[in-house]
């Protein structure tokens, strides 16, 4: 099964508002990193938030994570058409150095 | 800034063939992970290394092997292709701090478009 699962699958909002995309994983992790990919395109990285941590901020991103509950989220605020792409969590397994990518959202963002 | 290489960018290769993709991570970074992405999927995680040596190992087929040269740059070589095989295969690079145990970012690079007919 998989370490990270992500919810909602597909998201669409639009233009302006707000997207929250969540993910659980499974086990113990040292860090949670999200990513974001355009259709067939590279994944660029987006987040990195360490165990320790419990929220950090990078311009319109904001991550939060709950190592209690093995969850984290990633909010977009006034979000853009370009914003448009699957956003992906990917978290190292049980401390190794294997990472493993949740399913995935699916965001769209409507003009 | 310098971002990781992967070549070739498309590859079309037919049963049974065998393929060699190849990755060469930012400089400086001596750790290289490689994924296979399927049409649809999400990223799975195939092999990693560190100062070329193997790292960790995660579902990679026992037809595929891999190593990191001393360079850094790192291949993956593919045996007895099979339709399953076409797929994005990507390469990250990361500094790794193993005595602080820092954790790091994974960069990614543009990945190989692999088309198994």
């Amino acid at each position: 099964s998989q370490q990270g699962e992500e919810d909602p699958q597909a998201l669409s909002i639009q233009e302006g508002e707000n997207a929250t995309m969540n993910c659980s994983y499974k086990t113990s992790i040292n860090n949670l990193q999200w990513y974001r990919q355009n259709s067939g395109r590279g994944l660029v990285h987006l987040i990195l938030i360490r165990s320790n941590e419990r929220e950090k901020h990078s311009g319109r991103l904001r991550v939060t994570l709950d190592t209690s509950k093995k969850s984290s989220s990633l909010l977009i605020t006034a979000s853009r058409a370009a914003d448009t792409a699957s956003y992906f969590c990917a978290t190292d397994w049980g401390g190794t150095y294997k990472y493993i990518f949740g399913t995935g959202t699916r965001l769209k963002v409507l003009a | 800034a310098a971002g990781v290489i992967q070549s070739p960018r498309h590859l079309i290769k037919e049963k049974r063939e065998t393929a060699t993709l190849k990755c060469y991570p930012i400089p400086r970074h001596d750790t290289v992970y490689w994924y296979q992405q399927g049409p649809g999927q999400d990223p799975q995680f195939l092999i990693s290394f560190y100062e070329k040596m193997q790292s960790d190992k995660g579902s990679i087929p026992d037809r595929f092997s891999a190593q990191q040269f001393s360079d850094y740059h790192s291949e993956l070589n593919m045996s007895s292709l099979e339709l399953g095989d076409s797929a994005l295969y990507f390469c990250a690079s990361s500094p790794r701090t193993v005595r602080t145990g820092r954790a790091y970012e994974q960069y990614f690079g543009p990945g190989t478009r692999l088309t198994v007919t």
